[in-house]
């Protein structure tokens, strides 16, 4: 079946530090990623997305690229700041068939200043 | 532009209880879907609605749950008799199609069973 790998958390960085979040997936077919983020206190949000190979999203400062060969979709930012701490969570909905998306344990980032 | 909203956000009830968590979803959405979190693990789907038909409910757990959506509008996700694995945090989603992948979230409803 499919399914979404999060590094476990939490991240602690300090503030204009590099930010990966790492996630890799199993699906068949190519599937559409996605980065979902949680703020405290609020519900998870679309960040980016991507929906074929070699694509790039962004959004925020925020980027990941669609790595079909290694099966991963890692998330970064050059330079985090206090109120990027939240829970990001990667996610994929597969090609053909069923459009429900499949979401991993969701990493939580705590920026320190 | 209201959003997703769930009630109520958080519920504490003792095992063999009932409860029931409601989702308005955002005006206009047909699809309507249900996940849950226990402890920080994944997001695990539940179920989807289309209007008011259950389109997909393969990730629902068994018969102690039931998931309604009254006239294509709100939601509710009765869970009787609760069991102390049903503990979690239920979200809600909607979304105009299914195509684009994106999913309007509310804030969850946490439950905690005693």
């Amino acid at each position: 079946g499919n399914s979404v790998t999060q590094m476990e958390g939490p991240v602690t960085l300090s503030e204009e530090a590099f930010l990966t979040i790492n996630c890799t997936y199993t699906a068949t077919g190519y599937p559409s990623l996605f980065w979902y983020v949680q703020y405290p206190g609020e519900g998870l949000q679309l960040l980016l997305k991507a929906t074929k190979a070699d694509d790039k999203g962004s959004n925020k400062g925020f980027e990941a690229t669609y790595r079909k060969e290694t099966t991963s979709f890692h998330l970064e930012k050059g330079s985090v700041q206090v109120s990027d701490s939240a829970v990001y969570f990667c996610a994929l909905i597969p090609s053909g068939g069923s459009y429900i998306p499949t979401f991993g344990r969701g990493t939580s980032l705590i920026v320190h200043p | 532009e209201a959003g997703v909203t769930q009630f109520p956000s958080h519920s504490v009830i003792e095992k063999g209880q009932t409860v029931t968590l409601r989702c308005d979803p955002i005006s206009g959405h047909d699809n309507l879907y249900w996940y849950r979190r226990v402890m920080g693990k994944e997001i695990k789907f539940l179920l989807h609605f289309v209007k008011e038909s259950k389109q997909d409910e393969s990730g629902m757990p068994n018969n102690r749950f039931l998931a309604e959506r009254t006239g294509g509008t709100y939601s509710t996700l009765k869970v009787q008799p609760a069991e102390l694995e049903d503990s979690g945090v239920y979200f809600c989603a909607s979304s105009p199609g299914v195509y684009t992948g994106e999913l309007f979230f509310g804030e969850g409803s946490r439950l905690t069973v005693l």
